[in-house]
């Protein structure tokens, strides 16, 4: 296995953009994650899937992201309309289930959203 | 809703010397708390878990219930261990799984 996969890598985009990053999780794992990681804050978990379904989004800081899991091999998070404070990397990770929660957390390489 | 805090951003010591990256939370349940590290060019990863008891590359971690602190130690540091260090913490009344802000070691040469 790959792995949890992430794309894009690296994103450069202007103010306004829409801003769509794309992850497949490992085959099997039930949750998946969403994080954005930057210097000041470290990892925010913005969002979490369970068996597809969102549990708990209220680390998405607005309106403007939207995440979507359409089935279970794959979850996109959108940005629309792209800010420069949106600048980061953002993870995504899944788990498999430990009993009923999530084991342990394997993440993608991360998408690095630059926002100018 | 619970909060974890690694009070230290940048921690650098040398070769040989022991090191410890703090960790705190507040919850007022009985979470599982973790370990994750990030090598450089590297994914972050799990390096261990309170429930397991174990160490991982000369790494330990006890949690203390009645300080609510979960801080790793070891007591060699190698220059191998230079990482991004995360703490995280599972409440046991839901899956949000959520980090603290990261502490950067350095072990010198």
């Amino acid at each position: 296995d790959a792995g949890v996969i992430q794309s894009p890598r690296h994103e450069v985009t202007e103010m306004g953009q829409e801003v769509t990053l794309r992850c497949k999780p490992i085959s099997g794992h039930d949750y998946l994650f969403w994080y954005r990681q930057t210097m000041m804050r470290g990892l925010e978990l913005l969002i979490y899937f369970n068996n597809n379904v969102p549990i708990d989004d209220s680390g998405m800081p607005e309106d403007r992201f939207s995440a979507k899991m359409p089935n279970a091999s794959f979850s996109t998070l959108k940005i629309q309309p792209s800010e420069p404070r949106d600048s980061a990397v953002y993870f995504c990770a899944s788990s498999p289930r430990g009993g009923s929660r999530p084991g342990e957390l394997f993440f993608g390489e991360g998408s690095r959203l630059t926002v100018l | 809703a619970q909060r974890v805090t690694q009070p230290e951003k940048l921690l650098s010591v040398f070769k040989g010397a022991p090191v410890e990256l703090k960790c705190n939370y507040s919850y007022s349940g009985s979470p599982e708390l973790f370990w994750y590290v990030q090598y450089s060019r590297q994914r972050l990863q799990l390096l261990l878990r309170h429930i397991s008891r174990e160490s991982i590359k000369g790494f330990t971690a006890d949690l203390n219930k009645g300080e609510t602190s979960f801080h790793l130690k070891k007591p060699f540091a190698q220059e191998e261990d230079s990482a991004m260090y995360y703490c995280a913490l599972l409440p046991n009344n839901n899956n949000d799984m959520r980090f603290g802000a990261g502490t950067r070691l350095t072990v010198k040469p």
